[in-house]
């Protein structure tokens, strides 16, 4: 059974730099099978795509965060990275990593999500 | 950035059937992206429920249907229960902008 477990620090400052890590056990992350995603969640709100990386390295991001988006693949290390510049405030939020299935596209793992907030 | 667009609320009684909409557009639904659904209980991760515009994985109820048309799609909840309460949400992928996953805003489902 594949688990996704996310890392990382849950206070940024803000105009600091969100760095979060997947680790992935049960599976490999380097397979033609699936992509890897990270979604967020505000508080209170709904759900919003961030990326998706694929093991080669190739990756896509939403349009709205794209120029502050990074997504790696390390499959050394069997994990994938998120990694959001220049934060505020508006982007804490519950960070969650997924399996992504192909060619559908849906999101199956998730991890258990880790709070990432934005303060002084 | 473009996305689908679901009611913020429903409610119904237990043992009824309740439906969840999920409106589209050219660029995701409407242009044949499969439709998948999550169910998510407060603090809880989002759980998988329909993937596929229809497909239930294992362990679902079959009280829990998708389906889809043109730019559309639906949920449907058939004998309401009380542990259904819960917030839902739509998910599927849209070809503009170099192409990107969308979600819907989710929607609350009440059992009165």
């Amino acid at each position: 059974q594949m688990q996704l477990q996310e890392s990382g620090p849950g206070l940024v400052k803000p105009s600091g730099t969100l760095s979060l890590t997947c680790t992935v056990s049960g599976g490999s992350v380097d397979t033609n099978a699936y992509y890897w995603g990270w979604i967020r969640q505000p508080p209170g709100k709904g759900l919003e795509w961030i990326g998706s990386v694929f093991h080669t390295g190739d990756s896509y991001y939403s349009p709205s965060l794209k120029s502050r988006v990074t997504i790696s693949v390390d499959t050394s290390k069997n994990h994938f990275s998120l990694t959001l510049t220049s934060v505020t405030a508006t982007d804490t939020a519950v960070y969650y990593c997924a399996r992504v299935q192909l060619p559908q596209y849906w999101f199956v793992p998730w991890g258990q999500g880790t709070l990432v907030t934005v303060s002084s | 950035q473009s996305g689908l667009t679901q009611p913020p609320s429903v409610s119904g009684a237990p043992g009824q059937r309740v439906t969840i909409s999920c409106t589209g557009s050219n660029s995701n639904i409407g242009a044949g992206y499969d439709v998948h659904w999550y169910q998510q209980f407060p603090g809880r991760t989002p759980k998988l429920l329909i993937y596929g515009d229809s497909n239930r994985p294992s362990g679902v109820p079959d009280r829990f249907s998708g389906s889809k048309s043109d730019t559309s799609a639906s949920l449907a909840i058939t004998g309401l229960q009380a542990e259904d309460e819960a917030d839902y949400y739509c998910q599927s992928y849209d070809n503009s902008l170099s192409g990107h996953v969308v979600f819907g805003g989710g929607t609350k489902l009440t059992v009165l």
